[in-house]
């Protein structure tokens, strides 16, 4: 099962909205709805910020938001924050026989 | 709040094994799926498996089911990777993970631990 694929980069100024692509394969986000993205500051552990490809778990900022068409999930950050500047995941579940898959990152930073 | 603590970093040599530890507080352990993931520097994250204590299930990447062991202590609420046959490219952080296993989502991290492979 390969990475699902992410743009390596994608930067914006403070205040501007940014959009982070999450392309996956029929088998994975293509039919599942357990779509997470997740921030990882260096040094530190992921965070999870989105569960089921639109939900925000509880004190994640409504500044970030996932939506999903296709194979295709994304996520998206409003109002840019210099603290929003991290590396991000997608993650989908695959099925019983490859369970999850991670996306191959994205930086991202805040000009 | 959900804890996960994992022991520290360890260094070994090629072809040898290396086990490492994520101690659970603050949840319920033996249902819960405790996964592992993988993250060598500069590198994104690879799932490796997970286990759920109460049913002595356990689920392997395709990529590592040769050389890993998941077990648990559900007496100590400890979830435990054992990885074998170690080689240069399995220098990595490991992070522990809770699953919650309605939404698919990965809820609760371990610090991490690091181990490096050297000869």
């Amino acid at each position: 099962q390969s990475a699902l694929t992410q743009p390596a980069s994608v930067s914006g100024s403070p205040g501007q909205s940014i959009t982070i692509s999450c392309t996956g394969a029929n088998n994975d986000i293509g039919i599942f709805n357990f779509v997470s993205w997740y921030q990882q500051h260096p040094d530190t552990a992921p965070k999870l910020i989105v569960y089921e490809v639109s939900k925000r778990p509880s004190g994640v900022s409504n500044r970030f938001s996932g939506s999903k068409s296709g194979n295709t999930a994304s996520l998206t950050i409003s109002g840019l924050q210099t603290e929003d500047e991290a590396e991000y995941y997608c993650c989908s579940y695959a099925g019983t026989s490859v369970a999850y898959v991670f996306g191959s990152g994205t930086k991202v930073t805040v000009l | 709040q959900e804890h996960l603590v994992q022991s520290g970093g360890e260094v070994r040599k090629p072809g040898s094994s290396v086990k490492v530890s994520c101690k659970a507080s603050g949840g319920t352990f033996n249902d819960s799926a405790i996964n592992w993931v993988r993250q060598a520097p500069g590198q994104g994250l690879q799932w490796m498996g997970g286990i759920i204590p109460m049913f002595e299930r356990t689920d392997y990447a395709q990529k590592f089911q040769d050389r890993v062991t998941l077990t648990a202590d559900e007496s100590t609420a400890t979830a435990y990777l054992e990885l074998g046959s170690l080689r240069l490219d399995d220098t990595a952080m490991y992070f522990c993970a809770k699953i919650n296993r309605v939404a698919g989502s990965f809820d609760f991290w371990g610090q991490g631990t690091l181990v490096a492979v050297s000869s």
